[in-house]
């Protein structure tokens, strides 16, 4: 079935520590994007992808980094300098033609204790 | 920067009651879509409108793009507890890819 893998599901940090959440799509989708979504907060956008090896700062881009090197993958890097880093976050991808609709995967929830 | 309101951020009715929630965006949009997210899951695609004007339904759901396609609204008609969840709408800005979506609107129906 294709779709969006996000891992891990849950994950555990230290104040102080970069972490690294992965995405990955084998619905053969050029776009990719990273949200955060805090309660009552709605998502906000942090990094876009239109295709491979480009990439664009969304809403939210600082303290995080992200990199586009296959079609696939589009990892996002938590680093230490993002000040409050726990939050739900929710990779999409879409064609960059026709409709456009975002396809979400499952999300990966961060908290840094 | 582009910006995506939604209004109520809550709403609690009883089953069978209806329900709207509305979509306001700062710039025009090139679409609007609408997801649901159920508690603990993520969004959902529901459905994409594209034309100025455009109203479109989903069962007991309607759903209309404006004049100036910078707002939007979603109707439920006799809302069931399985209509929970929180409802978003979001959209690319003309010209970009950059999907920009508004704060939500949690529905809570009490059987």
């Amino acid at each position: 079935d294709g779709g969006i893998t996000q891992s891990p599901k849950y994950l555990f940090r230290k104040e102080g520590q970069n972490v690294t959440l992965s995405c990955e799509q084998n619905l053969n989708h050029d776009a990719m994007y990273w949200y955060r979504q805090d309660p009552g907060q709605g998502l906000r956008l942090i990094y876009y992808s239109q295709i491979v090896n480009d990439f664009q700062k969304g809403d939210i881009a600082e303290g995080y980094s992200v990199s586009r090197e296959k079609k696939e993958s589009f990892p996002l890097t938590v680093t230490s300098a993002q000040k409050n880093p726990t939050a739900f976050y929710l990779c999409a991808s879409s064609t960059r033609s026709g409709a456009n609709v975002l396809t979400f995967g499952a999300g990966s929830r961060l908290t840094v204790l | 920067g582009q910006q995506v309101m939604q209004i109520p951020q809550y709403q609690h009715v009883q089953e069978g009651e209806d329900f709207t929630t509305y979509c306001n965006s700062s710039t025009t949009l090139s679409n609007i879509q609408w997801y649901k997210q159920r508690p603990g899951g993520h969004p959902v695609f529901l459905i994409q409108l594209v034309k100025s004007g455009e109203v479109k339904k989903q069962k007991r759901l309607t759903f209309q793009f404006g004049e100036a396609k910078k707002n939007s609204s979603l109707h439920i008609t006799a809302t069931q507890t399985t209509d929970v969840g929180t409802y978003f709408c979001g959209g690319p800005a003309s010209g970009t890819y950059k999907y920009i979506f508004g704060t939500g609107t949690r529905l809570k129906v009490l059987a």
